[in-house]
C-alpha cells in the first residue's frame, strides 16, 4: 500500500482558499486518492476522490498532476467550520479498497 | 439514506473485562471495515471484510479482538480481555466497491 506525506497543520483565515497537498510517492497503477475530514468526536467524513486530473464537487476540487506522486485538496473560502484534520490516503481495490490512515493535516481556520 | 450505525456510543470497562461493539453498515455495501483511534492519531485498520470474508486482519492483536461478520450484513468486535491500551474510538466503515468509505459515529472506549 503507498503511504502518505501531508503537512502536520496548516493555519488560515476565514474566507481565503486552502490547498493541502499530499504526496504519495509509491502510488500503484489501480490506485485512487481519496481525502477525508474529521471534526472531534465524529468519524471521518469522505470529501472526494479522484485518479488523475482534477476533480471537483460541491465541497472541493482535487488536482492530481500526470504523475500522480502528488495531491492537492483545495477548499475555496474556508470558514471557522472547516476547522478540522484532513485525511489523504491511497489505496486499489484488493477486495473491497484497501487504505492506510496518516496522522493527517490540522487546520486551523481563524476570523 | 441511513448511514453507519454504531452502538453503543461510550463504553467503560475495567482492565482484563470483555467488550462488544456492533456496527450495522449502509445497506448493500459488501466492505465493512474497523477501525481503532487513539487520541491524536489517524484511524488504525483493524479488519476488513468483503461480504462475510476476511481480506485483512493483519493489525488485529488476535490473542485479545475478535471480529465477526455474519449473513455480510452487521458485523461485532469484540476485546477479551481488555488492557488499558485498548482505550480508543472504534469506528466503524463501509463501502460499495469504491475508494470512498462511510463512517459511523464510533464506540469511545475506556479502559480503566
Amino acid at each position: 500500500l503507498a503511504k502518505t506525506t501531508q503537512p502536520v497543520s496548516m493555519d488560515s483565515y476565514e474566507g481565503q482558499e486552502v490547498n493541502i497537498t499530499c504526496s504519495h510517492n509509491n502510488i500503484a497503477t489501480n490506485d485512487y486518492i481519496t481525502w477525508y475530514q474529521q471534526f472531534p468526536s465524529q468519524g471521518p467524513r469522505f470529501i472526494i476522490q479522484g485518479y488523475k486530473t482534477k476533480v471537483t464537487n460541491e465541497v472541493a476540487s482535487l488536482f492530481i498532476p500526470a504523475d500522480r506522486k502528488s495531491s492537492t485538496l483545495s477548499l475555496p473560502r474556508v470558514s471557522l467550520s472547516d476547522t478540522a484534520v484532513y485525511y489523504c490516503l491511497v489505496g486499489g481495490n484488493t477486495g473491497g479498497f484497501k487504505t492506510i490512515f496518516g496522522a493527517g493535516t490540522r487546520l486551523f481556520v481563524k476570523a | 439514506e441511513a448511514g453507519v450505525a454504531q452502538s453503543p456510543r461510550y463504553k467503560i470497562i475495567e482492565k482484563r473485562q470483555s467488550v462488544a461493539f456492533w456496527c450495522n453498515p449502509i445497506s448493500g455495501h459488501a466492505t465493512l471495515y474497523w477501525y481503532q483511534q487513539i487520541l491524536g492519531q489517524g484511524p488504525k485498520l483493524l479488519i476488513q471484510f468483503q461480504n462475510n470474508g476476511v481480506v485483512d486482519d493483519s493489525q488485529l492483536p488476535k490473542d485479545r479482538f475478535s471480529a465477526e461478520r455474519l449473513k455480510g450484513v452487521d458485523s461485532t468486535l469484540k476485546i477479551q480481555p481488555a488492557k488499558l491500551e485498548d482505550s480508543a474510538v472504534y469506528l466503524c466503515a463501509s463501502s460499495l466497491g469504491a475508494p470512498a468509505q462511510y463512517f459511523g459515529p464510533g464506540t469511545r472506549l475506556t479502559v480503566l
